[in-house]
């Protein structure tokens, strides 16, 4: 079946370094990519999305690309922020007919320090 | 302000009891969806609707059951047969010509 595998953390970074997350993914079909965050105590929220290989999501700065070739789908941001703080999960979209419902990895815990 | 609404927040189940979560919508969201969430687990799909008055099971569909009869309410039972309740519930929606699901605030369930 279809899976997502991202790095567990928690990544602890300080207040202005270059962030990634990595995230790949097994999928039978072609499946659409999202990164969601979730602020402690609270729902997710879709971050960015991408649908198709070669796609490039972004949003609050940051982005991921569509790698069909790698079975990836990389987050990144330029100089993260405290309020950058959170866990943030891969998702995919991959159902077979007849079902639905969103595959996520198991969650990457970031810590921005000042 | 459109969006999804969940409550309560935090609910505390006794031994033996069902309880039922709410989850409302006025996005006119065709699909609905039920998620539980674990430490270190990620987010594991329980049941989804995709139109009113039908549901199917997800991946962890014991101990659990829910009903549709409106567009915009998606109500999950935790009964008594799920031996392990607590957990972080997340309720979500969908259009049918968008694979982008949005998510609801979340219960927290205890167990007394």
């Amino acid at each position: 079946g279809d899976s997502v595998t991202q790095m567990e953390g928690p990544v602890t970074l300080s207040e202005e370094a270059f962030l990634t997350i990595n995230c790949t993914y097994t999928a039978t079909g072609y499946p659409s990519l999202f990164w969601y965050v979730q602020y402690p105590g609270e729902g997710l929220q879709l971050l960015l999305k991408a649908t198709k290989a070669d796609d490039k999501g972004s949003n609050k700065g940051f982005e991921a690309t569509y790698r069909k070739e790698t079975t990836s789908f990389h987050l990144e941001k330029g100089s993260v922020q405290v309020s950058d703080s959170a866990v943030y999960f891969c998702a995919l979209s991959d159902p077979p007919p007849g079902a639905d419902g969103l595959t996520f990895g198991k969650g990457t815990h970031l810590i921005i320090q000042p | 302000d459109g969006g999804i609404t969940q409550s309560p927040k935090y609910l505390f189940r006794k031994e033996g009891q069902n309880v039922t979560l709410s989850c409302e919508q006025n996005l006119n969201h065709d699909a609905m969806y039920w998620y539980r969430q674990d430490p270190g687990q990620g987010l594991r799909l329980i049941y989804y609707s995709q139109i009113v008055n039908d549901f199917q099971k997800g991946d962890i569909a014991e101990g659990y059951s829910v009903s549709r009869e409106k567009k915009e309410s998606f109500p999950l039972t935790v009964t008594s047969a799920q031996k392990n309740p607590t957990a972080f519930y997340l309720c979500a929606s969908s259009s049918r010509v968008e694979e982008t699901q949005y998510f609801g605030p979340g219960t927290r369930l205890l167990v007394l």
